[in-house]
């Protein structure tokens, strides 16, 4: 069985601030995929970010950082000098060899100005 | 490009009666599903498609059912509303099954609610 862990369910923080959200995993599949989806207050989902199993190099995208460790079984999302903008709820999923994505409970950040 | 379209985005029923979400995509997509989302539980997939005519139960199926009948339709049905199934409900796409490159398109989201 699958399974994702946001072991954080409420974050606040001061704008400027870096704060990490926290995701760990559980699959017995060897070729997976691991996403990052953002919610807005507005409510849409929003895609982030993709990583296979195979590729455990960090990524960065501007203030986004992703730290994935395949020993840990965990895929980590780091927000650089967090903005007012990133207050939503993030969640993580995970996919692997059947048809379905698993997510995480989310973790709701909140960056007060 | 409209992307995944959801009718309604909200709708009040009252325990026992039906109604049917629609989710439409534009995408040529082979597959689809349907989430809800509840409060401290994720999203938790209900019905998925994995092309024209077929369907297949997620991890809450009952009290719902699905049609495919057309590749860019993906409809949800309660047949006997309860308010259990008081929800925000999901629909996304993928141009190919999960294993693979794709990601995970959504609509806006339908709320809702039954009395």
């Amino acid at each position: 069985a699958q399974k994702v862990t946001q072991a954080q369910t409420e974050i606040s923080v001061v704008e400027k601030e870096d704060v990490t959200l926290d995701c760990v995993y559980e699959t017995r599949d060897t070729t997976y995929y691991l996403f990052w989806y953002k919610q807005p207050p507005s409510g849409e989902l929003v895609f982030l970010i993709r990583r296979n199993s195979f590729d455990e190099q960090n990524e960065i995208s501007g203030r986004y950082s992703w730290n994935f460790q395949k020993s840990t079984s965990s895929f980590n999302f780091t927000i650089t000098a967090s903005q007012v903008v990133d207050s939503a709820v993030y969640f993580c999923a995970l996919s692997g060899s059947g048809q379905n994505f698993v997510f995480g409970p989310g973790t709701r950040l909140s960056v007060l100005p | 490009n409209a992307g995944v379209t959801q009718t309604p985005k909200f709708r009040v029923l009252k325990t026992g009666q039906s109604m049917t979400l629609l989710c439409a995509q534009d995408m040529n997509h082979e597959y689809m599903y349907w989430y809800r989302q509840d409060p401290g539980m994720g999203l938790r997939l209900i019905h998925y498609s994995v092309g024209e005519g077929t369907t297949a139960k997620g991890e809450v199926p009952d009290g719902y059912n699905v049609s495919r009948l057309k590749k860019q339709n993906f409809l949800l049905g309660l047949e006997s509303a309860a308010p259990s199934q008081t929800s925000v409900y999901f629909c996304a796409s993928s141009p190919t099954g999960t294993f693979s490159p794709a990601f995970l398109s959504f609509g806006a989201g339908s709320r809702l609610t039954v009395l």
